[in-house]
């Protein structure tokens, strides 16, 4: 199994809403990521996850809350979102946790703060 | 055909022909440079890798050029069919501890 999967593919949410985006990979990676990718412009990076720790985070606001249950698995959980923050979030995962590793990314969830 | 990825964002070339797509990058200490194809409606795919201490890497029809001097990287496709169409991003390592991804160029390829 050579894929992230990303779920949902969809999400629609209001301002006070809690929702959590959910990625998970069965390839033996030990490093997971997440990127924030809004219309016609680049994928930035969120957070990393290396061996189940959370080793980076780009100065995310607190409204996003990474989680790693186990190395397959990757949350990202959500509260109090701004319109703003609707984008394509994308996750991904490498084999181990330096950003020189091929990364493998999922297909996005596509999120609307309304 | 050829695009600046920074300044010219599209590109068109015709099915068959060769595929130039450049990036400008401004920090030195970038010692590891990744590029990646975004289908729409699909995350990003790895194309190929180059690290700082080589200045030209080949892999099945694509071909990595970096020039250090300048701070300047592009991708090559030969023979460009239409399922190259997509957006063609630069991503940058700095010191191992910091990735950017860079503007994007969008690949049309006319049949």
């Amino acid at each position: 199994d050579t894929e992230v999967t990303q779920t949902p593919k969809h999400l629609v949410m209001g301002m006070t809403n809690k929702k959590s985006l959910k990625c998970e990979q069965h390839m033996g990676h030990r490093a997971m990521y997440w990127y924030k990718q809004k219309a016609k412009k680049p994928p930035e990076l969120m957070f990393v996850y290396s061996y189940e720790k959370l080793s980076i985070n780009e100065s995310v606001p607190s409204r996003f809350s990474p989680e790693c249950p186990n190395s397959s698995l990757l949350n990202l959980h959500l509260h109090a979102l701004q319109p703003e923050d609707s984008a394509l979030y994308l996750c991904a995962s490498s084999q181990a946790g330096g950003l020189v590793d091929e990364q493998f990314f999922g297909p996005g969830t596509r999120l609307t703060v309304l | 055909g050829e695009s600046v990825g920074l300044h010219l964002p599209t590109l068109s070339v015709q099915e068959g022909d060769n595929s130039i797509i450049n990036c400008a990058y401004s920090n030195s200490a970038s010692d590891y440079f990744i590029w990646y194809k975004q289908e729409s409606g699909k995350g990003p795919q790895f194309i190929i890798d180059i690290r700082s201490n080589m200045d030209k890497r080949q892999g099945q029809r694509v071909t990595v050029l970096l020039n250090k001097t300048v701070k300047h990287l592009s991708l090559q496709i030969a023979a460009t069919q239409p399922g190259d169409s997509a957006v063609y991003f630069c991503a940058e390592v700095v010191t191992g501890n910091q990735f950017y991804f860079g503007t994007g160029t969008s690949l049309t390829v006319i049949p």
